[in-house]
């Protein structure tokens, strides 16, 4: 069974501070994505890597930015956090069409 | 710009009877398309899913209808179980296995006894 696991299930930051969400998937795919979900907006995508090293941004990266050193781990920054990144963060993973696997959440609230 | 659109943001079903979750796209490029279900405090986990070149999936008590005409696809869950409350998402794709799947803003389904 794929497991994909976030650091975190809670997470309160200052305005300004830089934050790290972490992300580690156990079933060595390819693909990983890192996702917001708003109410009222649904899962919109921020960042996904499709290989070591390599990133392609998504429908909202402004205020973001992403780190992929080893497979299995896919990291998710904010450089100067903002009130407006207060969110639910969700990590997911996938293989060669396979469907997408989340992680559990971290709710990040930015005061 | 919001390329799939669910339109009722809650659904209450009696247990028992057909859940019918709507969900409506633009992007006449899309040709995959797929539903996730999402607990509270539980990322969302694969329901099933449709490709353009059929207009019906099923799979046990889930249906999915595709109408490629109307850029319109829906969820049936036959009879409803209390468990199945949950929010329901839909999401699109170019091709099967493309990075990028496009999300709807979500359905509340609650089943009541």
């Amino acid at each position: 069974d794929v497991k994909v696991t976030q650091s975190s299930r809670y997470l309160v930051k200052r305005t300004g501070e830089k934050v790290f969400l972490e992300c580690v998937q156990d079933m060595d795919h390819e693909n990983m994505f890192w996702y917001r979900q708003d109410p009222g907006l649904g899962l919109r995508l921020i960042y996904f890597s499709y290989d070591v090293k390599m990133k392609e941004k998504g429908d909202i990266p402004e205020g973001y930015s992403v780190s992929r050193e080893k497979k299995e781990r896919f990291s998710l920054i904010l450089e100067s956090a903002s009130t407006n990144q207060t969110s639910m963060y969700l990590c997911a993973s996938r293989g060669t069409n396979s469907p997408l696997h989340f992680g559990n959440g971290t709710r990040l609230t930015v005061t | 710009d919001q390329q799939v659109k669910q339109n009722s943001p809650s659904l209450s079903v009696q247990e028992g009877r057909i859940s019918i979750l709507n969900c409506d796209y633009t992007n006449s490029m899309f040709d995959y398309f797929l539903w996730y279900k999402k607990y509270p405090a539980e990322g969302p986990t694969f329901l099933i899913s449709i490709s353009s070149i059929k207009d019906k999936n099923e799979d046990g008590r889930f249906t999915v209808f595709l109408n490629k005409s109307a850029k319109h696809l829906s969820l049936h869950i036959v009879p409803s179980q209390p468990g199945d409350s949950a929010v329901y998402f839909c999401a699109a794709s170019w091709v099967q296995g493309a990075q990028k799947l496009v999300f709807g803003q979500g359905t509340r389904l609650t089943i009541n006894p």
